[in-house]
């Protein structure tokens, strides 16, 4: 079992629709809960992040944690094309700094 | 600020060379994070250091892989000898560490073509 597990896609959303992307871990002790947009050629960069259970609203995103089912989730409202791009998925656990990455989601908004 | 600056952004080299990646840490983060992506493997982190000193090497794949942290605003890893295989975006990345989350900084990665 991979440590943090992702869709691969592509998943495709029509513009102004909501996209739901969704990861899970295996590790019952990670702490920590990111979320980065990796653009084609370009470096991942950090779009969420969640410690706690509940949801964290930023803007159009809103990030989901459930650690008692070891689910996170990203909820993109109002889905633009300049939101394709893949979306990677990270953890870390407690007393530790290093992040373990999902495989990723290629998400691709239709116009 | 600047971010994280790694160079050279793009490499080809022939198989067999010794090839040096370079990164500059954002300055005052105190972790600095070796990661390589591929398309099978995704992103995975090969050695990251804390206060210059290298806390997790799990990751180095082989003893052709070494990774050096001489001060606080510069890392290097070396392959030598590099094989296709190598062939990969190999990022650098930085951290102030658990006062903000953990939080990681990329750099724009060093493209690295071993033909």
């Amino acid at each position: 079992q991979k440590e943090v597990e992702q869709n691969s896609g592509p998943l495709s959303v029509p513009e102004g629709a909501i996209a739901s992307l969704n990861c899970t871990y295996s590790d019952r002790g990670s702490q920590s809960f990111f979320w980065y947009r990796q653009y084609s050629g370009k470096s991942p960069e950090l779009i969420m992040s969640i410690y706690s259970n509940g949801d964290k609203e930023d803007g159009r995103f809103t990030a989901q944690l459930n650690k008692a089912s070891q689910y996170v989730s990203l909820l993109i409202r109002d889905s633009q094309p300049s939101d394709s791009a893949t979306y990677l998925c990270a953890v870390n656990r407690y007393g530790n700094e290093k992040l373990t990455f999902g495989t990723g989601t290629r998400l691709t908004i239709i116009p | 600020d600047a971010g994280v600056i790694q160079s050279p952004r793009h490499e080809v080299t022939e198989m067999g060379q010794e090839v040096t990646l370079r990164c500059k840490p954002i300055s005052g983060h105190n972790s600095l994070f070796w990661y390589r992506q591929t398309m099978m493997r995704g992103l995975e982190l090969l050695i990251y250091f804390n206060n210059n000193v290298p806390i997790d090497d799990s990751g180095m794949p082989e003893d052709r892989f070494s990774a050096k942290m001489p001060n606080a605003s510069f890392s290097t890893l070396k392959i030598q000898p590099s094989e296709p295989r190598d062939s990969a975006v190999y990022f650098c990345a930085s951290s102030p560490g658990a006062l903000s989350g953990n939080t990681i900084y990329f750099g724009e990665g060093s493209w690295l073509t071993v033909v």
